[in-house]
């Protein structure tokens, strides 16, 4: 069982936007900018594409937005395509009994 | 260009142990925290451990301490997983990870580069 609950699935049309929520309790956010998200492809290895709540590395569409309100983050891909059709993963840094990097349980994006 | 490639993957019965190797290129190996995180069949992801630079820290997941030790060689560019007392939950594909430092600042829950992957089954 992840730490972070993400929705199983989402789906939207091109051209439309669609957000992921992430949420976790007070001690899954050991501090507020601790999210992050991953873009995965099948076969391939996650990517970053937000850190830090809403930050975009480098390279990265800002299609893709991030944002965080009390113990839930959110995802939001605006203009979908085709492309973005992949699971999403978030993170973030908890406090159990140490501190843990830890994941939500992914999100399957399909694009309609 | 960053590349992080793993090995030392394959099939050990519950019980044995295993290590995996991920050899990195294109950047300053000895500057940066490095990770392992795996990735289930059911495609969970679950941080494994890390390791500062200069490896006088490290940190583990509660379900593998005591059993995996990690470990870098920094005149070799390369990140270790000694996996020891092998279990059927252990199996996924283990992934190194570099630490992603954005802004200034280097969280523990950003990582920027990734391999592709080795894939450990514990199975009799």
């Amino acid at each position: 069982q992840s730490a972070l609950t993400q929705p199983a699935s989402v789906s939207g049309s091109p051209g439309q936007s669609i957000t992921i929520s992430c949420t976790g309790t007070s001690t899954d956010f050991a501090g507020y900018y601790f999210v992050s998200w991953y873009q995965q492809h099948p076969g391939k290895a996650p990517k970053l594409i937000i850190y830090k709540v809403s930050n975009r590395p480098s390279g990265v569409s800002d299609r893709f937005s991030g944002s965080k309100s009390g113990d839930t983050a959110s995802l939001t891909i605006s203009g979908l395509q085709a492309e973005d059709e992949a699971d999403y993963y978030c993170s973030s840094y908890a406090r159990r009994i140490t501190l843990d990097v830890v994941f939500g349980g992914g999100t399957k994006l399909t694009v309609l | 260009e960053v590349q992080l490639v793993e090995s030392g993957g394959g099939l050990v019965q519950p019980g044995g142990s295993l290590r995996v190797s991920c050899a990195a290129s294109g950047f300053t190996f000895s500057s940066y925290w490095m990770s392992w995180v795996r990735q289930t069949p059911g495609k969970r992801l679950e941080w494994v451990a890390n390791i500062k630079q200069d490896g006088s820290d490290k940190n583990y997941v509660d379900s593998v301490k005591g059993r995996f030790t990690i470990s870098r060689d920094n005149t070799k560019n390369s990140l270790f997983l000694q996996m020891n007392s092998l279990r059927a939950e252990d199996t996924a594909v283990y992934y190194c990870a570099r630490r992603f430092c954005g802004g200034g600042t280097c969280y523990p829950n950003d990582f920027d580069f990734w391999g592709q992957g080795a894939l450990v089954t514990v199975s009799s």
